[in-house]
């Protein structure tokens, strides 16, 4: 079983929808927890990261985490064609050394 | 500030032949770590170097090897390439710090193709 568990897709939704991206993990040690998005023949670029359980805010990006489910989610709010990617969550206990899960595919459909 | 920085972005090599791709991190970043990215696999960690000493080892043969130099560039080396050698090579670079060691920092990645 893997340590990080991301609800595969693909998706595709209206510009304009809400989407809720999730990750689910098994290690307790993990600490921080980061969304990184990554387009076609790109490298991830970093959205957000969080360290406690609760939400963090970032223009129409929202991070949430709940240690107690071992449960991590992404929304996004007014999705717009420029969203569409792949979004990977990662997780890290140990300094330098993240786990990936395996990607969700969103479109966005004008 | 400049991202970091991987070279090259495309090689094609044979099965057999050794490869070398370099890393230039975001200035003032000490830390680098690689990763493989496959369609089947995902990301997965290969090593992390800081201040020119391997810190952590993933669960890869002794062919994937690295080392990083004092002005914190890294170099990883594939030798005796094999056809599933195939992916995109990534390295992310950090800083130090409780939350900043965590919070890593993407190239654009060297795609290897191995024929």
């Amino acid at each position: 079983q893997k340590e990080v568990e991301q609800d595969p897709g693909p998706l595709s939704v209206p510009e304009g929808a809400i989407v809720s991206l999730n990750c689910t993990y098994s290690n307790s040690a993990f600490q921080y927890f980061m969304w990184y998005r990554q387009y076609s023949r790109k490298g991830p670029e970093l959205l957000m990261y969080t360290y406690s359980s609760g939400n963090k805010e970032d223009g129409r990006f929202t991070a949430q985490v709940d240690k107690s489910s071992k449960y991590i989610s992404l929304f996004i709010r007014d999705s717009q064609p420029s969203d569409s990617a792949t979004y990977l969550c990662a997780m890290t206990a140990n300094a330098g050394k993240s786990t990936f899960g395996d990607g969700t595919t969103l479109t966005v459909k004008p | 500030k400049a991202g970091v920085t991987q070279t090259p972005r495309y090689l094609i090599k044979t099965r057999g032949q050794q490869v070398t791709l370099s890393c230039s991190p975001i200035s003032g970043h000490r830390s680098v770590s690689w990763y493989q990215q496959t369609p089947g696999q995902g990301l997965q960690f290969l090593f992390e170097y800081f201040s020119e000493t391997q810190r952590n080892k993933g669960n890869f043969p002794g062919r994937f090897s690295g080392r990083q130099f004092s002005n914190s560039r890294s170099e990883m080396n594939v030798s005796t390439l094999e056809l599933g050698d195939s992916a995109l090579y990534l390295c992310a670079s950090s800083l130090e710090g409780r939350l900043a060691k965590n919070i890593q920092y993407f190239g654009a990645g060297t795609r290897l193709s191995v024929l």
